[in-house]
């Protein structure tokens, strides 16, 4: 079936450092991936997304590649803010049956000044 | 400003009693869903709309249900609340439904709920 796996949090990192959240999946072909960011009191919010094998999606600073090779679709911000702090979710949109995006478990990230 | 809104922000309920959520969106979007969110468990679905006239289970559907009003509605139902049931429950649309479509969905901002 179709599964999203991240990182476990919480990430705790000072401001200016460099962020990775890893992501994989398992999916048959090439289904389009999301990352999605949760802000404290909010709902969630689509950060960055890639449709096909290599693409890059970014916004806000941040970036993720699809890899096919991997499976996977790591996030990246070289410089983050304490601004960043959320919940990450990384999701996939399956190319075969149902359009329901899965989802990860997310990711709390807290940047500390 | 254009988006997906739910009612209400926070509800306390008494175990046993009942309550509707409810969730407008005014994209025109096609398919409507109801997650929960609780801590660790990352989101589960628990229904879906891929069209006005269609409903469909999730994952955790059980003590729900829901009723696609139109195009623009897709309200849940809590029939008997459970203390289970506490949990934080959003709302999303997506533009279409279909296999290999690159739409996200565009999410409101929750509905805390507590059943005590």
């Amino acid at each position: 079936g179709n599964s999203v796996t991240q990182m476990e949090g919480p990430v705790t990192l000072s401001e200016e450092a460099f962020l990775t959240i890893n992501c994989t999946y398992t999916a048959t072909g090439y289904p389009s991936l999301f990352w999605y960011v949760q802000y404290p009191g909010e709902g969630l919010q689509l950060l960055l997304k890639a449709t096909k094998a290599d693409d890059k999606g970014s916004n806000k600073g941040f970036e993720a590649t699809y890899r096919k090779e991997t499976t996977s679709f790591h996030l990246e911000k070289g410089s983050v803010q304490v601004s960043d702090s959320a919940v990450y979710f990384c999701a996939l949109s399956p190319i075969q049956g149902a359009q329901k995006l899965v989802f990860g478990q997310g990711t709390r990230l807290t940047i500390n000044p | 400003n254009a988006g997906v809104t739910q009612t209400p922000k926070f509800q306390v309920l008494k175990t046993g009693q009942s309550m509707t959520l409810q969730c407008a969106q005014d994209m025109n979007h096609n398919s409507m869903y109801w997650y929960r969110q609780d801590p660790g468990m990352g989101l589960r679905l628990i229904y879906y709309s891929a069209s006005e006239g269609t409903t469909d289970k999730g994952e955790v559907p059980n003590g729900y249900n829901v009723s696609r009003l139109n195009k623009r509605e897709f309200s849940l139902r809590l029939e008997s609340a459970a203390p289970s049931q506490t949990s934080v429950y959003f709302c999303a649309s997506s533009e279409a439904w279909g296999p290999g479509l690159s739409y996200g969905y565009t999410f409101g901002s929750g509905t805390r709920l507590t059943v005590v």
